[in-house]
């Protein structure tokens, strides 16, 4: 089976603009997470969706945003880019939402912001 | 809040010799725990979890790590490094609750000298 899928795999964007990162989980997943990954750091959650809903938000201003669609994949959405948000940004995907469950990681998309 | 601490930020160690990763947390429940191995470049592959029962629990790659509740760590351990086991790893904690978001630790570099 394909595991979680990301794209694309390398970004290059101009502080102001907006970016689209797409995920897709793994067949028969319905949770999908966002994490950003700054160099020399671990993960940072973002979001968390679960069937087109929003279950989880981390501490990260209203220019990030996401939405799940009905086959599961997902999108985040970061609007007027600072330098700042250059990072490594991960997928995770997990088989149903509620209590704790094992996720597994895509291989994320890098964005560098200029 | 929870938090994960990885003391030691880079380790050195020789082909054959044994490893041990330190990680500590900090939450007031029942902490779910996680073992992840990141590849230069790469998404996150889980090594092991715990999530209740034997406090000593077997991973891929050979790895292991055992849970103290009475010293709130989680360290993975591995009896004999090889060459490949060269990456960065990290150790997260998941929070029980609506959202299945992972609280990672900064990560312990992990360099195998031949």
């Amino acid at each position: 089976d394909a595991g979680v899928t990301q794209s694309p795999t390398h970004l290059i964007k101009t502080r102001g603009q907006h970016v689209t990162l797409r995920c897709s989980p793994i067949s028969g997943h319905k949770s999908v997470s966002w994490y950003q990954q700054v160099l020399g750091q671990g993960p940072q959650f973002i979001f968390q969706y679960y069937e087109k809903e929003e279950r989880g938000r981390g501490n990260f201003p209203d220019r990030f945003s996401a939405r799940q669609f009905p086959n599961y994949s997902s999108e985040l959405n970061v609007n007027a880019l600072l330098l700042g948000d250059s990072a490594l940004y991960l997928c995770a995907s997990s088989l149903v939402a509620g209590a704790v469950k094992t996720q597994y990681f895509g291989p994320g998309t890098r964005l560098l912001v200029l | 809040a929870q938090s994960v601490t990885q003391p030691d930020i880079h380790i050195t160690v020789s082909e054959g010799a044994s490893l041990e990763l330190r990680c500590n947390y900090s939450y007031g429940a029942t902490p779910y725990l996680f073992w992840y191995v990141q590849s230069p470049g790469q998404g996150l592959q889980l090594l092991l979890k715990y999530f209740s029962g034997d406090t000593l629990v077997q991973g891929i790659k050979g790895f292991e790590a055992e849970f103290k509740r009475s010293q709130s760590s989680f360290n993975l351990r591995k009896p004999s490094v090889h060459w490949s086991d060269a990456a960065e790893y990290f150790c997260a904690v998941g929070t029980q609750g609506g959202s299945e978001k992972l609280v990672f630790g900064k990560g312990t570099k992990l360099t195998v000298n031949p």
